[in-house]
């Protein structure tokens, strides 16, 4: 059984630029929730993917958007950067509802400059 | 809005004592509690959890303990080891589909 694999693991870009970050789910697992982790901060909820379609989101601009796979596998697009995205970006997936928690991929540290 | 928060944002124990990392929550709506540990570098790692119909919940050298009363949960870390050391973080759920992080305890274990 593999774990929650998220790529790249380190990232720079310019402000103004676009990112995607990619993320494949646990085996067995159909949810996605993707976070964001400003240092020295707990995760910040962005959205989550249930069936390819967003399920719930947090207080994120529109300028982060997101994709599910048919094989739960994910995607996280944040246009127009800004200074403050800088943050380890976390995917976790889960069954259903998050029923027994998620678990987490190490997550992509992004680097805005 | 939700806030989680935590009383103490760092944690030094000696070896072989037991930890205790608190925990407050201002939901009271909020029914499914997990605690995680985060290591450097590493993404959040599933410890424990506990829904809002118990008060106590034990695992391996870990209890969790949640007062509603209160609004307040507990790790409980037995026979603290080097490998305890990390940012342990109390998430809480209010049956819908994110779940709210607090600020983190740094616990660092004292060989």
């Amino acid at each position: 059984e593999t774990g929650v694999t998220q790529s790249p693991t380190h990232l720079i870009k310019t402000r103004g630029q676009q990112v995607t970050l990619r993320c494949s789910s646990q085996s067995g697992h159909n949810t996605v929730s993707w976070y964001q982790q400003a240092l020295g901060q707990g995760p910040q909820f962005i959205f989550q993917y249930y069936r390819e379609e967003e399920n719930g989101r947090g207080n994120f601009p529109p300028r982060f958007s997101g994709l599910q796979f048919p094989n739960y596998s994910s995607e996280l697009n944040v246009n127009a950067l800004e200074l403050d995205d800088s943050a380890l970006y976390l995917c976790a997936s889960s069954l259903e509802g998050g029923s027994g928690g998620y678990t987490f991929g190490s997550g992509t540290r992004l680097t805005v400059v | 809005g939700e806030s989680v928060g935590l009383h103490l944002p760092t944690l030094s124990v000696q070896e072989g004592d037991n930890s205790i990392i608190n925990c407050a929550y201002s939901n009271s709506a909020s029914d499914y509690f997990i605690w995680y540990k985060q290591e450097s570098g590493k993404g959040p790692q599933f410890i424990i959890d506990i829904r809002s119909n118990m008060d106590k919940r034990q695992g391996q050298r870990v209890t969790v303990l949640l007062n509603k009363t209160v609004k307040h949960l507990s790790l409980q870390i037995a026979a603290t080891q080097p490998g305890d050391s990390a940012v342990y973080f109390c998430a809480e759920n209010n049956n819908g589909n994110q779940f709210y992080f607090g600020t983190g305890t740094s616990l660092t274990v004292i060989p």
